[in-house]
């Protein structure tokens, strides 16, 4: 497709269940990053990926946010043992360049809502 | 660490009018400065992005400025329209960027 897309748009779970958000990235693009936004707020770094490799995750805020991207284009970010304070929308982005490559634009996916009750 | 802050938190104008939305930063080591526009329920697109070496740039009715300086950059929209009633976000960074809250702005017809 022409942007990220990202999937499920809405997710509903139970606490203590874990959930897996998937994104697919514009085609062809090197650098991909997860963002969580929060109700009322701007979205906030989580980690990021140029091609295969998990270069910074220093935004997950435990070990139970755990992100892949296994062949250099899908990413998935699971969560486990989901708590309430998990809620939110969680951004997708990519960049046609590897960070310090140069200036280019993040192009952002819908994001996923997710609600754990 | 970097800090974004946007002022206002929410603005209404009429149909018609040029406007100012303002974004500062803490940290003037920035690698550039990026405004985006998101919609209810959606994610956010890009508007315009400003290297840390300009002073500028434009898009249509959209103007960016960056006074690396003082921490500030605005985001001038001349000539507002209904469709322009959005949440208005800037961010600073290289590749990890940090977000201020948004200004949420409203165009009356």
């Amino acid at each position: 497709g022409a942007g990220v897309s990202q999937s499920p748009r809405y997710k509903v779970a139970k606490r203590g269940q874990d959930v897996a958000l998937r994104c697919d990235p514009i085609s062809g693009h090197v650098s991909l990053f997860w963002y969580q936004q929060a109700l009322g707020q701007g979205p906030e770094f989580l980690t990021y990926f140029q091609n295969e490799a998990q270069l910074d995750k220093s935004g997950l805020p435990s070990d139970r946010f755990f992100a892949e991207r296994p062949e250099g284009s899908v990413s998935t970010l699971k969560i486990q043992r989901t708590q309430q304070e998990d809620s939110a929308v969680y951004l997708c982005a990519s960049s046609s360049l590897p960070r310090g490559a140069g200036n280019q634009p993040q192009h952002f996916g819908d994001g996923t809502r997710l609600s754990i009750l | 660490k970097q800090e974004v802050t946007q002022i206002p938190a929410a603005l209404s104008v009429p149909e018609g009018e040029n406007l100012v939305l303002n974004c500062s930063f803490t940290d003037s080591a920035i690698y550039n400065l990026q405004w985006f526009r998101q919609d209810p329920g959606k994610g956010l697109t890009s508007l315009l992005l400003i290297q840390s070496s300009q002073r500028e740039q434009t898009s249509g009715r959209l103007n960016a400025s960056l006074d690396k300086s003082s921490g500030r950059s605005t985001l001038y929209i001349a000539a507002s329209q209904p469709g322009d009633s959005a949440t208005y976000l800037c961010a600073a960074g290289s590749y990890q960027l940090t977000f201020g809250k948004g200004t949420k702005l409203s165009v009356i017809p």
